[in-house]
């Protein structure tokens, strides 16, 4: 089945902490892969994406995400993590084989304590 | 202008009432998405339209229904809904009808359904 994997529902980091959050998803020969976050009662805002090219693709506020399609991974990466970015980030897949539809992952909190 | 705007940004509506969800952009894009966001949970999708077309119903119950006046607006006609469809709709565009382009979201409008 197809499937968008993003194994930690809720992490916490220290602010000026580096962050890194997974995603998985289940197949797709050249899936075309995204990174949204949502602030509460927000829209969704789009952070980075990767067609093809390069696998490390740089993207808004300072956000990063590596393409590894050995391991059919999208991990979102950022050095230092600032108290604004406590939101919900979603991993999100798409292309032909997803149909040409978006496929969400089910979303990681990220909590930033001072 | 790259905002996908949504009205109103909250609605109550009782059972036995009519209301539509409207969605605008000018971004040129021709295809618009509308999904259904619950608590804690990812986007689902709902409808797409495509150059003005409806190309997928994702089996939405009937009470809900899609309007593409042109290729900048989007409605969503509600009737007759029940409390379990109270959830922040969420509309969104992108330039082509596949997720290759990655999707622009608007804000969302919060529904109630008393």
């Amino acid at each position: 089945a197809q499937s968008v994997t993003q194994p930690d529902i809720h992490i916490t980091v220290s602010e000026g902490a580096s962050l890194e959050l997974r995603c998985n998803y289940s197949y797709g020969a050249t899936p075309y892969l995204f990174w949204y976050v949502q602030s509460p009662g927000q829209g969704l805002q789009l952070l980075l994406k990767y067609f093809s090219g390069d696998t490390l693709v740089q993207g808004i506020k300072g956000f990063e995400a590596e393409f590894k399609r050995s391991q059919s991974s999208f991990n979102l990466r950022k050095p230092s993590v600032h108290w604004s970015d406590a939101a919900e980030y979603f991993c999100a897949v798409g292309g032909a084989e997803y149909g040409n539809k978006l496929v969400f992952g089910a979303g990681t909190i990220l909590r930033v304590k001072s | 202008d790259t905002e996908v705007t949504q009205t109103p940004k909250h609605l109550v509506m009782g059972m036995t009432n009519k209301k539509s969800l409207k969605c605008e952009q000018h971004m040129g894009h021709r295809a618009m998405y509308w999904y259904k966001q619950k608590a804690k949970k990812p986007p689902e999708l709902m409808f797409v339209y495509s150059y003005e077309k409806l190309s997928i119903n994702e089996s939405v119950p009937s009470r809900f229904s899609p309007e593409c006046p042109n290729s900048s607006l989007l409605n969503l006609h509600l009737h007759a809904l029940q409390p379990e469809d109270s959830a922040l709709y969420l509309c969104a565009s992108s330039q082509r009808p596949t997720s290759a382009s990655g999707y622009t979201f608007g804000s969302g409008t919060r529904l109630t359904v008393v």
